[in-house]
């Protein structure tokens, strides 16, 4: 099955500062790539997403990057503000017997220091 | 504010009560999900619904029971849990289970404490 692995698991950055979360996937045949922000006490909000057909997505300050040939792909916070502070998930999207699924990365907790 | 509402927020129950968390989505999407996160995890699938039917079950014990009453609603009810079920448990619709890749939103979950 499909594996994401996420790095870093921590980040610090200073208000202003960019932002760079990295996840690799293992099963080529995924084709969609969400990105999730989790805030303390909340569930997880889809911020960005990206399709394979696409190599780059931006959304104001946010944008994410996909290299299908290496099987990876990035979430670019540019400009960040201390709201900005919350756990990041991406995931991978695999066509199974009952549809897209979502395979997790492990989380980036980012927190952004005023 | 979420599109996925949940209730409720907090629930602390024993291990012999049974509840019952309850998700409602308005969106008008045909596939629903429970998944269960545990402290700085990400979330563990459990169940998947596509047309009110139950498509996946991801070897979830028994003592956790899914339904699906009508296509915006989604229950999970709760009998006889573990310490270790202790997590929040998230619900989450999409438009469908098809291969368009349809983006799942996710309810602000709610946090169980099994004592």
């Amino acid at each position: 099955g499909e594996n994401v692995e996420q790095h870093p698991s921590t980040l610090s950055v200073q208000e202003g500062d960019s932002a760079v979360i990295k996840c690799t996937y293992s099963d080529s045949a995924s084709n969609y790539f969400p990105w999730y922000k989790q805030e303390l006490g909340k569930g997880p909000q889809l911020i960005i997403d990206i399709r394979s057909n696409v190599g780059e997505k931006k959304d104001q300050r946010i944008a994410v990057t996909l290299n299908k040939t290496a099987k990876h792909f990035s979430l670019h916070i540019t400009e960040t503000q201390p709201e900005d502070s919350a756990v990041y998930f991406c995931a991978a999207s695999t066509v199974g017997n009952a549809g897209n699924m979502l395979t997790f990365g492990g989380g980036t907790r980012l927190m952004v220091k005023p | 504010d979420t599109e996925v509402t949940q209730t409720p927020k907090h629930l602390v129950m024993g291990m012999t009560n049974k509840k019952s968390l309850k998700c409602e989505q308005h969106m008008g999407h045909r596939a629903m999900y429970w998944y269960k996160q545990k402290a700085k995890k990400p979330p563990e699938l459990m169940f998947v619904y596509s047309y009110e039917k139950l498509s996946i079950n991801e070897s979830v014990p028994s003592r956790f029971s899914p339904e699906c009453p009508n296509s915006s609603l989604l229950n999970l009810h709760l009998h006889a849990l573990q310490p270790e079920d202790s997590a929040l448990y998230l619900c989450a619709s999409s438009q469908d289970l098809g291969e368009g890749n349809q983006p799942q939103h996710f309810g602000d979950g709610t946090r169980l404490s099994i004592l």
